[in-house]
């Protein structure tokens, strides 16, 4: 069984600049969330993806959008970057949507100049 | 929306020691998670527990719904436990909700 996969691990963009962020699932789990971890802070849910549309948003703008593959597989897009965007990103896998135990990947570092 | 604090914000141990790690949450839960967060950022899952008792070698966790909180125990902690440890709660979504976070330094 393997586990949550995200790339890259770490990259740089300048401000203005758009971003995509991937995760791989844990096998069998069909459903993904999206969190951002700003340094000193607990994770921020971003949004969760079900059999690839779209299941619940945070408070985050119409800039950071997602998509969900068939595979289950999944993309973090941020356009129109800023510097307060700098973060660890993180997504999860769960099984279905209800309620059940998320399991986390490693992590994308953003780091917007 | 829920509030889930956790205290002590700071914990410094010498190796040996146990700990109790606590979360508390304003409203009610449909699920409860404890999180180490290692220095590198991975969120390392030790307990799934909405409620009740669990245990799993040195770590042991429990939840009392009705009370609204949890606790996390570590015991003879060891270097390797350093981090930041989190619980995270969902309660009207499927979106967790992450605590405060207590950062545990061990020392040999």
């Amino acid at each position: 069984e393997t586990g949550v996969t995200q790339s890259p691990t770490h990259l740089i963009k300048t401000r203005g600049q758009q971003v995509t962020l991937r995760c791989s699932s844990q096998s069998g789990h069909n459903t993904v969330s999206w969190y951002q971890q700003a340094l000193g802070q607990g994770p921020q849910f971003i949004f969760q993806y079900y059999r690839e549309e779209e299941n619940g948003r945070g408070n985050f703008p119409p800039r950071f959008s997602g998509l969900q593959f068939p595979n289950y597989s999944s993309e973090l897009n941020v356009n129109a970057l800023e510097l307060d965007d700098s973060a660890l990103y993180l997504c999860a896998s769960s099984l279905a949507k209800a309620h059940n135990e998320q399991f986390f990947g490693p992590g994308t570092r953003l780091t917007v100049l | 929306g829920i509030q889930v604090e956790q205290s002590p914000p700071d914990l410094i141990l010498q190796e040996g020691a146990n700990s109790t790690l606590r979360c508390n949450f304003s409203d009610s839960v449909n699920n409860l998670q404890w999180f180490h967060q290692n220095p590198w950022g991975q969120l390392i899952n030790l307990f799934y527990i909405p409620s009740g008792t669990k245990q799993n070698g040195r770590l042991s966790a429990t939840t009392v719904a009705t009370e609204r909180y949890s606790l996390l125990y570590i015991s003879s902690s060891q270097t390797t436990d350093s981090g930041v440890y989190f619980c995270a709660v969902i309660y009207n979504t499927d979106k967790l909700i992450f605590g405060t976070g207590t950062r545990l330094q061990v020392f040999p």
